[in-house]
């Protein structure tokens, strides 16, 4: 099995930088994958890191330290828009399917 | 591309009726589709994983004779919901990839499926 932590919720104001972490523990890493998710629709992919270091796709970022089991997905010029759930995913044990976290909820106000 | 598709996007049917949810991959073909439940401010769940052509592989705690699945072909898999009572309420979604090795799996839209 696998432990994967991020906070339940968090609140920030449009125009503003906001970092989402994420902590994890699992055997046999096979990267980790942040994605969206808005309330009553599917998720959708955002991010996937397996090496570590920052990997940068527009306003959204995303860090892996792969030794400290640690992620963060870092968003930039907050839109009311980018108001979500966000889920770090680690596949387990070796696996390529991943498990989600409990996902963050993402609060942005004018 | 990568586009799945789920149908319904919602249903409502009576304690100890049956309800069938198809996952279609549009745009590529699916060898492998997976079945989550997400429930009110929960995460994803996975409740099985399918391969085209073999039976599905359950996850631990998930009832096979309950939610049977069939993945008859590359772009088609369906989770039928047998005798649903009301904690089966909740967001089933799908997802579908060609080779989870070398690619994401690509979600459906969901199904809210409500048991009165």
């Amino acid at each position: 099995g696998q432990n994967i932590d991020q906070p339940t919720e968090m609140t920030a104001t449009e125009g503003a930088i906001v970092q989402i972490n994420c902590t994890y523990q699992t055997s046999g890493f096979n990267g980790l994958f942040w994605y969206q998710q808005h309330a009553g629709e599917a998720p959708t992919f955002l991010s996937y890191n397996v090496l570590d270091g920052l990997e940068e796709k527009g306003r959204f970022s995303s860090f892996l330290s792969r030794s400290k089991g640690y992620s963060y997905l870092l968003l930039k010029e907050l839109q009311m828009k980018d108001s979500a759930s966000y889920l770090c995913a680690v596949p387990s044990g070796g696996s390529y399917i991943p498990t989600f976290g409990r996902g963050t909820s993402l609060i942005v106000h004018p | 591309g990568a586009v799945v598709s789920q149908h319904p996007s919602w249903v409502i049917c009576k304690s100890g009726t049956s309800v069938k949810i198809e996952c279609r991959s549009l745009d590529f073909q699916a060898t492998t589709m997976f079945w989550y439940r997400q429930f009110p401010k929960q995460s994803l769940m996975l409740m099985a994983t399918s391969n085209e052509g073999s039976k599905a592989t359950y996850e631990q705690g998930v009832e096979k004779d309950k939610f049977l699945i069939n993945h008859a072909s590359l772009t088609l898999s369906t989770l039928t919901v047998t005798s649903a009572h009301p904690e089966d309420s909740s967001f089933y979604i799908c997802s579908a990839t060609w080779d989870l090795t070398s690619d994401t799996q690509y979600f459906g839209p969901g199904t809210r499926l409500t048991v009165l």
